[in-house]
Formats: C-alpha cells, sequence, structure tokens
C-alpha cells in the first residue's frame, strides 16, 4: 500500500498570499497517477487536480500541480476567501487507493 | 445536470447492515465506474472499493473484504454499496464517487450519505 504524507498539516495564511501544499509518497506512483482534492466543511471532495498537473474542468488557474515519483506539490498562486478549505492528495496508480490526511489551509 | 444523487442519512444498531444507494443522473451509468469513499468524523478520506458498472467486476479494500458488496442496478441508473456487521467505528460519511477506469481520479462525487451506528 501506498502511504502519502502530507505536509504541513496546517497552514496559515491570508488572502492573496501563496500556498504550496506537499504530498510524499512512500513508494513511486506510477504514470504521476496522482490527484489533488478540496474539500469545504458539510461538502463532497472536488477534483482540482489530475495527472499530477493537469487542472480539472472549470478550476481557476491559480491552481497548479507539480512533481513526479514520490514528490509532488499543488501551488495555489494568490489565495481566494473561497479557497480556504482542507486539501487532499490521491494517488490512484495501484490498489488500494489512498489519500493523504488532508492539509489545512486556514485565514490567518 | 451532471450528478450523482446519494440515498439519504441512516442510523443502524452494531451487527445490522446498511445499504447506501447512488444514482447517476445526466450520463450514463455504464459509461464510468463508480468508487465508495468513507470519511468518519473530522478524519481524512478512506477508499472502500470500485465497481465496473459495465461488467459487475469488483476490487475491494482488503480492509473491508468479507463485510462489503457493491452491486448495480443498470435499468434504474444506480449504484449499492451494503455494509454488513456493522460496527461504532464504521460511522462515517459515505461517498459515491466516478472515475472513467478502475485506476483513475474521481471527477465527481456524491453529496455524501451519513451512517452513524449506535446502540
Amino acid at each position: 500500500e501506498i502511504v502519502l504524507t502530507q505536509s504541513p498539516g496546517t497552514l496559515s495564511l491570508s488572502p492573496g498570499e501563496r500556498a504550496t501544499l506537499s504530498c510524499r509518497a512512500s513508494q513511486s506512483v506510477s504514470s504521476r497517477n496522482l490527484a489533488w482534492y478540496q474539500q469545504k466543511p458539510g461538502q463532497a471532495p472536488r477534483l482540482l487536480i489530475y495527472g499530477a498537473s493537469s487542472r480539472a474542468t472549470g478550476i481557476p488557474d491559480r491552481f497548479s500541480g507539480s512533481g513526479s515519483g514520490t514528490d509532488f506539490t499543488l501551488t495555489i498562486s494568490r489565495l481566494e476567501p473561497e479557497d480556504f478549505a482542507v486539501y487532499y492528495c490521491q494517488q490512484y496508480g495501484s490498489s488500494p487507493r489512498t489519500f493523504g490526511q488532508g492539509t489545512k489551509v486556514e485565514i490567518k | 445536470q451532471v450528478q450523482l444523487v446519494q440515498s439519504g442519512d441512516e442510523v443502524k444498531k452494531p451487527g445490522a447492515s446498511v445499504k447506501v444507494s447512488c444514482k447517476a443522473s445526466g450520463y450514463t451509468l455504464t459509461s464510468y465506474g463508480i468508487s465508495w469513499v468513507r470519511q468518519a468524523p473530522g478524519q481524512g478520506l478512506e477508499w472502500m472499493g470500485w465497481i465496473s458498472t459495465y461488467s459487475g467486476y469488483t476490487n475491494y479494500a482488503q480492509k473491508l473484504q468479507g463485510r462489503v458488496t457493491m452491486t448495480t442496478d443498470t435499468s434504474t441508473s444506480t449504484a449499492y454499496m451494503e455494509l454488513r456487521s456493522l460496527r461504532s467505528d464504521d460511522t462515517a460519511v459515505y461517498y459515491c464517487a466516478r472515475s472513467q477506469w478502475e485506476y483513475w481520479y474521481f471527477d465527481l462525487w456524491g453529496r455524501g450519505t451519513l451512517v452513524t451506528v449506535s446502540s
């Protein structure tokens, strides 16, 4: 099983600032099969990034993903008020599919 | 409108079973597989398994093998997840999520069904 470790656990930032979230895998993630999801309280997760760096339909270009192998990053270039949420990475290249434990981006 | 519509919240006693439904709307159910993901209160996301809505092939998380069954009814465009021998630590929001292939990302999620297990 591939274990995904996200850091930091909580990120305290102000609107307009840049957010950098990390996701490290315990073994290489095949074919960059890594996705990022955003979850707000009381809502289902929403797909942001797939294939490590491709934005899902309707996702603003302030969200970007990068990385390969075991190290992946989600960057939010300038935080908007609606971006404060919990973010999860997920690998979908092997079974079981696994998620990171999440990074909470909160308003400073 | 493309969406997954889940059944309502449930309260069950320990040892009972629960069956959650997930109806595909706005697209053809058999064009995509369905995964089930659960989230315990205040916790992260846990993948439970995947079903091919075309063939009925399933792949369950080892942790839940023997307690979970995923099925589909193509006549009503509905996927189902049944969990048996419920325990208190099965209390969670259960989500269905769509993926085009077995090893693929989840591009559409249902709103979730809260299952509470309590005596």
